[in-house]
């Protein structure tokens, strides 16, 4: 079982649609959770950043992690055509410094 | 807002050749790290750097990679003897205490030819 699992897409909406997107982990010890948002030839930007279980909102974003699931998840409300570009989740434990990412999502958001 | 960045964007080598990588991290950050993407593959954890000595690193940092921060504001990535799978982006992260989110800069695409 891979440690961090998400699916690649590519995920197409209209404009102003929720989005959702998704990784599941294997790893009970990962403690700290990422979104990032990756746009083409740029590098990972932080979106979202939450320690533990919980849900955590900023602006159109909510982050919400399930440890009991090892499930976390990332909603876009109000989509828009500028959200378009690759989320990738990261993750890692109390005691780590490296990040475990996912594969990432392509998204796109069509006007 | 204060950024990482990283120099060159783009680096063409031939195999065998060494190659420096170079960053500049957020000014008051302490930890620093890299990480590579293969091209349609995961982002993957290199090496983490604290207080001047590596503090972590993964199976794919072996003896061909090195890290320096040879000054107060520069972090660098040493490849001595470039192979063709080392062909990738190479991301600069950095954070200001452990446990902290880490922002990354752009990236250094690497090719070996």
């Amino acid at each position: 079982q891979k440690e961090v699992e998400q699916d690649p897409g590519p995920l197409s909406v209209p404009e102003g649609a929720i989005v959702s997107l998704n990784c599941t982990y294997s790893n009970s010890a990962f403690q700290y959770f990422m979104w990032y948002r990756q746009y083409s030839r740029k590098g990972p930007e932080l979106l979202m950043y939450t320690y533990s279980s919980g849900n955590k909102e900023d602006g159109r974003f909510t982050a919400q992690v399930d440890k009991s699931s090892k499930y976390i998840s990332l909603f876009i409300r109000d989509s828009q055509p500028s959200d378009s570009a690759t989320y990738l989740c990261a993750m890692k434990g109390q005691g780590a410094q490296k990040l475990v990412f996912g594969q990432g999502t392509r998204l796109t958001i069509n006007p | 807002e204060p950024e990482v960045t990283q120099t060159p964007s783009h680096q063409v080598t031939q195999m065998g050749q060494e190659v420096i990588l170079r960053c500049v991290p957020i000014s008051n950050h302490l930890y620093f790290y890299w990480y590579r993407q293969i091209l349609g593959q995961k982002v993957e954890f290199l090496v983490s750097f604290y207080n001047n000595e590596i503090s972590e690193k993964s199976e794919i940092f072996d003896d061909q990679f090195s890290v320096e921060r040879p000054d107060g504001s520069n972090f660098t990535l040493k490849i001595r003897s470039t192979k063709l799978e080392d062909s990738a982006m190479y991301f600069c992260a950095s954070s200001d205490r452990f446990n902290q989110p880490q922002h990354f800069g752009d990236g250094t695409r690497l090719s070996i030819l």
